[in-house]
């Protein structure tokens, strides 16, 4: 248990359907992060939120609309997805706002189906 | 844009063998980070490396940062079958905020 809780574990969905991966971490951090695992791919950073500011969206499609209503919450609404798009998304935290020089701490994850 | 590359993608050992995962940069990193993740896992935070030519030791597992800070290495010695999962470097040039992921490798043991 690593304080970051991600929910649901598991999603399948149309393309037509609409919903929202949560995420929670307990451990007092400033910076959390949206990624995206596919087979025989690197992780691809979406989304980062730092003092629940975003300051990173690396070209993510519309689709996708990230929402971080505290420090503790972050959450990924889904709209209109492709079959492209199922994978397992991992959801992080850090302690240092910069991200890139402190461990990040990752959720279960949410394995996405779209149909 | 910076580039990292991770090899091998894939390695198969019997227990008891060692094996070795590199890590190698196209640009002077800040900063490197290692994780596992079991299969059916999550990545989990292993080690970072800051200093040129930094070796630092967990038990079985020696990680290594080149002297250029352009490649990393991550050595385990005797596998178990506790090993198995995939590697991942995670590099910082220190332009930005985020981490470039290494494709990863990933390790299966036989018993």
């Amino acid at each position: 248990e690593t304080g970051v809780t991600q929910t649901p574990r598991h999603l399948v969905m149309g393309m037509t359907n609409k919903k929202s991966l949560k995420c929670e971490q307990h451990l007092g951090h400033n910076a959390m992060y949206w990624y995206k695992q596919s087979a025989k791919k690197p992780l691809e950073l979406m989304f980062v939120y730092s003092l629940e500011e975003r300051v990173e969206n690396n070209s993510v499609p519309s689709r996708f609309s990230p929402e971080c209503p505290n420090s503790s919450h972050l959450f990924l609404h889904l709209h209109t997805l492709q079959p492209e798009d199922s994978a397992l998304y991992l959801c992080a935290s850090s302690q240092d706002p910069a991200g890139a020089y402190n461990e990040q701490f990752f959720g279960p994850g949410t394995r996405l189906t779209v149909l | 844009g910076q580039q990292v590359m991770q090899i091998p993608q894939y390695q198969h050992v019997q227990e008891g063998e060692d094996f070795t995962t590199y890590c190698n940069s196209s640009t002077t990193l800040s900063n490197i980070q290692w994780y596992k993740q079991r299969p059916g896992g999550h990545p989990v935070f292993l080690i970072q490396l800051v200093k040129s030519g930094e070796v630092k030791k967990q038990k079985r597992l020696t990680f290594q940062f080149g002297e250029a800070k352009k490649n990393s290495s991550l050595h385990i010695t005797a596998t178990q079958t506790t090993d198995v999962g995939t590697y991942f470097c995670a590099l910082n040039a220190g332009n930005n905020r985020k981490l470039i992921w290494g494709l990863g490798t990933s390790l299966a043991v036989n018993p």
